[in-house]
C-alpha cells in the first residue's frame, strides 16, 4: 500500500507557475520500480494524465502540455513535484498524484492515488 | 489515442442493469481499465486488462472487449454504485474517456 498526499496553494494567478508536491508514505521513492504520476480533472470534465517521473528520475509528459510541465523527484524527502508554467483559467482543476508499480499488466496503471488538491487559476 | 465513452449521463434505479461503452480510436489490445470515482474521493480501479476484476470488487461489475470496443456492465445496481465511471487506455501514454455519471432515477 502506498499512501500519498498532495499539497500546494489553492489559488494561482494567471501567467504564474502552479507548484504542487506529493508526499509518499510507505518507503523510499528509489526503492522498487514505479511511475510517479500527476493527473487532473477540470470541473465538469474528464481525467487527464499530465506526466510521470520514474524511480530512476527520467520523465515522460503528455505531449499537449510538455512545454509547460516539469515533474521531478526528491527521494530524500519522499516527495515528487509538479510545476506548470504560464497557467490560465483552463488549468483550474483538481490535481491528483498517483503511483504505478512497473512492470504492470495491461490496464493496471495508477494503483494508488492521493485525495486530490483543488487549484483555481484566477486574479 | 482518443477514447470515446458513452453515455455521458445515465439515470437508473436500484436493481437495474446498466452498460457503459468505451471506443478507442485505434487498436489498444486489452490495455483498458475501468475506474469508479465518487464525489470528493480519488478514482478507484474496478477492472484491468479489459475484463479482470480487482480483488474485493463486487461480482456485479464486469468488463469485456478487445481491440477498439469495450464495455462495463453493472448488474443489480446498489445505492453505492451511483458514481462517475471512466475508462482508461494505457497502450500508448494514458487517455481517459470523458466519464459516465450514473445517477439514481
Amino acid at each position: 500500500q502506498v499512501l500519498s498526499q498532495e499539497s500546494g496553494p489553492g489559488l494561482v494567478k494567471p501567467s504564474e507557475t502552479l507548484s504542487l508536491t506529493c508526499t509518499v508514505a510507505g518507503g523510499s521513492l528509489r526503492a522498487g520500480s514505479y511511475f510517479y504520476s500527476w493527473l487532473r480533472r477540470p470541473a465538469g470534465k474528464g481525467l487527464e494524465w499530465l506526466g510521470h517521473v520514474q524511480t530512476v528520475g527520467s520523465t515522460t509528459y503528455n505531449p499537449s502540455l510538455d512545454r509547460r510541465l516539469t515533474i521531478s523527484l526528491d527521494p530524500s524527502k519522499t516527495q515528487f513535484s509538479l510545476r506548470l508554467s504560464s497557467v490560465t483559467a483552463a488549468d483550474t482543476a483538481v490535481y491528483y498524484c498517483a503511483t504505478t508499480k512497473v512492470p504492470h499488466a495491461p490496464g493496471h496503471a495508477f494503483d494508488f492515488w492521493g485525495q486530490g488538491s483543488k487549484v483555481t487559476v484566477s486574479s | 489515442i482518443h477514447m470515446t465513452q458513452s453515455p455521458s449521463f445515465l439515470s437508473a434505479s436500484v436493481g437495474d442493469k446498466v452498460t457503459i461503452v468505451c471506443r478507442a480510436s485505434q487498436d489498444i489490445s486489452n490495455n483498458l481499465a475501468w475506474f469508479q470515482q465518487k464525489p470528493g474521493e480519488a478514482p478507484e480501479r474496478l477492472i484491468f486488462s479489459a475484463s479482470i476484476s480487482e480483488g474485493g470488487v463486487s461480482s456485479r461489475f464486469s468488463g469485456s472487449g478487445f481491440g477498439t470496443e469495450f464495455t462495463l456492465t453493472i448488474t443489480s445496481l446498489q445505492p453505492e454504485d451511483f458514481a462517475t465511471y471512466y475508462c482508461l487506455q494505457d497502450y500508448n501514454y494514458y487517455t481517459f474517456g470523458q466519464g459516465t455519471r450514473l445517477e439514481i432515477k
